[in-house]
């Protein structure tokens, strides 16, 4: 079973601070999603990543495919209270872009 | 371009009762995704449908649930005699196609609460 492992589970900030948040996989990917979940609201997609050693700026937010496509990372400079939520990131494995691997998510919380 | 579109927001629900739950995809989207979250639980896929046919509903309880993608009309989510543990957060997603990243795009999630 195809598994995308997301760390920390959850981590609480000040902020201003800077935080890096993993997913990470056993398998390769042909491209990894990242979403970010507030309470009572659906995933809202942030960004797709599809090439190995790809980095996608999104303002504050960095986002980095890694070179053999087995995991990625958030990186989020001067975190903001409004960053505050549950971020998950989601693949497709090699081959088949039908259905979704996701993971269990990281939550932030972002004190002021 | 209006959103993945889910109604109803909440619904609640006696033990027995019946459940139907519906989404409307994005404008130019032909694929739709159901998934059910429960607290500190990841999303679980549950069916894969496009217009009129189910791709893969391996995720799907084998009794009681069911899902169509008509061609006409929202895809809808149906659970008959609801029990306690079909409390959950249900999303809907949807993409254009296989042909791109296919990417998902989420609705807001109707919040069932079965009493």
């Amino acid at each position: 079973t195809q598994l995308l492992e997301q760390s920390p589970q959850f981590l609480s900030i000040q902020e201003g601070e800077n935080l890096t948040v993993y997913c990470n996989s056993s398998s390769v990917f042909s491209s990894l999603q990242w979403y970010r979940q507030e309470p009572g609201e659906g995933p809202v997609l942030l960004v797709t990543v599809v090439t190995g050693g790809e980095v996608k700026k999104l303002k504050r937010l960095t986002f980095q495919f890694g070179d053999a496509r087995k995991d990625s990372s958030l990186h989020i400079t001067a975190a903001q209270t409004g960053d505050t939520g549950l971020y998950l990131c989601a693949g497709y494995s090699a081959g088949n872009n039908r259905k979704l691997i996701w993971g269990l998510g990281t939550s932030l919380a972002v004190n002021p | 371009n209006a959103g993945v579109m889910q109604n109803p927001r909440h619904l609640v629900r006696r033990r027995g009762q019946e459940a139907r739950l519906r989404c409307s995809p994005m404008k130019g989207h032909s694929h739709v995704y159901w998934y059910r979250q429960l607290p500190e639980e990841g999303l679980k896929f549950m069916v894969y449908l496009q217009k009129e046919n189910i791709i893969d509903e391996s995720g799907m309880p084998k009794e009681r649930f069911s899902a169509e993608f008509p061609k006409e009309g929202p895809s809808i989510l149906r659970i008959q005699q609801v029990v306690r543990g079909d409390s959950a957060a249900y999303f809907c997603a949807s993409s254009p196609g296989l042909d791109s990243y296919n990417e998902q795009f989420f609705g807001p999630g109707t919040r069932l609460t079965v009493l």
